[in-house]
This record gives structure tokens, sequence and C-alpha cells, in this order.
């Protein structure tokens, strides 16, 4: 295990839902980020906090909203998603600072808007 | 432009052949170079990294060459095992940005 986990690992939900996803990291990181994984894409960053401040909000559709209440925990909540939301959604977290910075990647989120 | 360009989109090969992956960047500015290795299920997960200052570092199977001059490096996997099948990911970042990953090369070795 990298250290890093994600609730729920799979989730199913309508348009009209509202749901949302945890990520929690174990490694004393100061920087988390979510990340959106479709197939045949490359990862594509969709937030990133720094000691628990927005820093990167990659032109990010507003029915995706995330929060990070402390350094340890990020979450990404959802609402009124599309079908072409569907895909994996990772967390992953660092230690920031410096061009070595490597991320720990959790397992992922499996989305499925029906 | 801070764009990798990973090449081929998938990958077969036997066991204990060579498996070779090849990326591309346009951005000087790069100064570090993992490779992620993901496994179906999992998140990616680091496997290998290299410094433009070197021109190869090799860890067990696994070896990256990188050629400065011509903006490429690569992965290369020797004796492939099954267990080896993963999807890999090129990725490069120099300091104050973000780590800007390839489209991935999903790779199949057959017993």
């Amino acid at each position: 295990e990298t250290g890093v986990t994600q609730t729920p690992r799979h989730l199913v939900m309508g348009m009209t839902n509202k749901k949302s996803l945890k990520c929690e990291q174990h490694l004393g990181h100061n920087a988390m980020y979510w990340y959106k994984q479709s197939a045949k894409k490359p990862l594509e960053l969709m937030f990133v906090y720094n000691f628990k401040e927005q820093t990167e909000n990659n032109s990010v559709p507003s029915r995706f909203s995330p929060e990070c209440p402390n350094s340890s925990h990020l979450f990404l909540h959802l609402h009124t998603l599309q079908p072409e939301d569907s895909a994996l959604y990772l967390c992953a977290s660092s230690q920031a600072g410096g061009s070595m910075e490597t991320q720990y990647f959790g397992p992922g989120t499996r989305l499925l808007v029906l | 432009q801070q764009q990798v360009k990973q090449s081929p989109q998938s990958l077969i090969v036997q066991k204990g052949g060579i498996s070779i992956i090849n990326c591309a960047y346009e951005n000087t500015a790069f100064d570090y170079f993992p490779w992620y290795q993901q496994f179906p299920g999992k998140g990616p997960a680091l496997l290998i990294a290299i410094r433009p200052d070197v021109s190869e570092k090799k860890e067990g199977r696994f070896t990256i060459s990188f050629n400065k001059s011509a903006k490429q490096f690569s992965l290369h996997i020797m004796d492939s095992q099954p267990g080896d099948s993963a999807t890999y990911f090129c990725a490069a970042i120099f300091s104050g940005s973000r780590l800007t990953f390839g489209e991935g090369t999903q790779l199949t070795v057959n017993p």
C-alpha cells in the first residue's frame, strides 16, 4: 500500500445525485492532488492543494467541488455530473517543493455516471 | 508547451523479451523524469526516475535511457515477465511545475 487511501472504490450515480469522494494520506505530506484518468488519455490534473490551500484548478467544471479540511484529507464533491465524467478519479500526495517531487497515488475511485 | 508524448500506446512482448517504451518532450526546463507503473485496480506507482545529467539509470531489470539532445527518454524492461503486464506512464517535471504525464503504454507480456 502507498499510504494513500480512497473511498469509495466504486461509485455509480445518476446525473441528479450528489456524492463525495474521500482521500486520506498517512505519509505526512503537505500537498494533495485530484486527477481524472480516462481510457487512452493522459492523466488529467484537476486540483492541487498545498498546506490545505488550493493552488491550482485546471479549468475543472463547477460540478466538481474540492475540499481540503486539513493536510491529510481531501474530498471531491460531485453534483449534477454528466456521463462523460465517468472515469477513474485518483488522489495523490507529495512533499511539495523541488523538482524531484514524488507523488504517491491512491487506488482510485471508479465512477460511473448514468 | 508542457507536453510529453509517449509511444507505443500498447505493446505485446513474449516472456523473456525486451520491452521498450519511448517518450519525447518539448520543454527543456524539465529536469526530472519519472516512470510510473499502474496495475489494474491500483493507482500509478513510481517505478524509476532519472535526472538529465545522466544518460542511463538501471534498477534491476528496468533501465531508463536518456538522450538530452534529442529530448527523448525510454524505459527498457529486460527479461520481461507476465507480472510486468501493466500500464506504464512516463512523466516530466521541473521545479515549480506539476508532473506532466504521457498518454500511457499498456504492456502485455505473454507467457
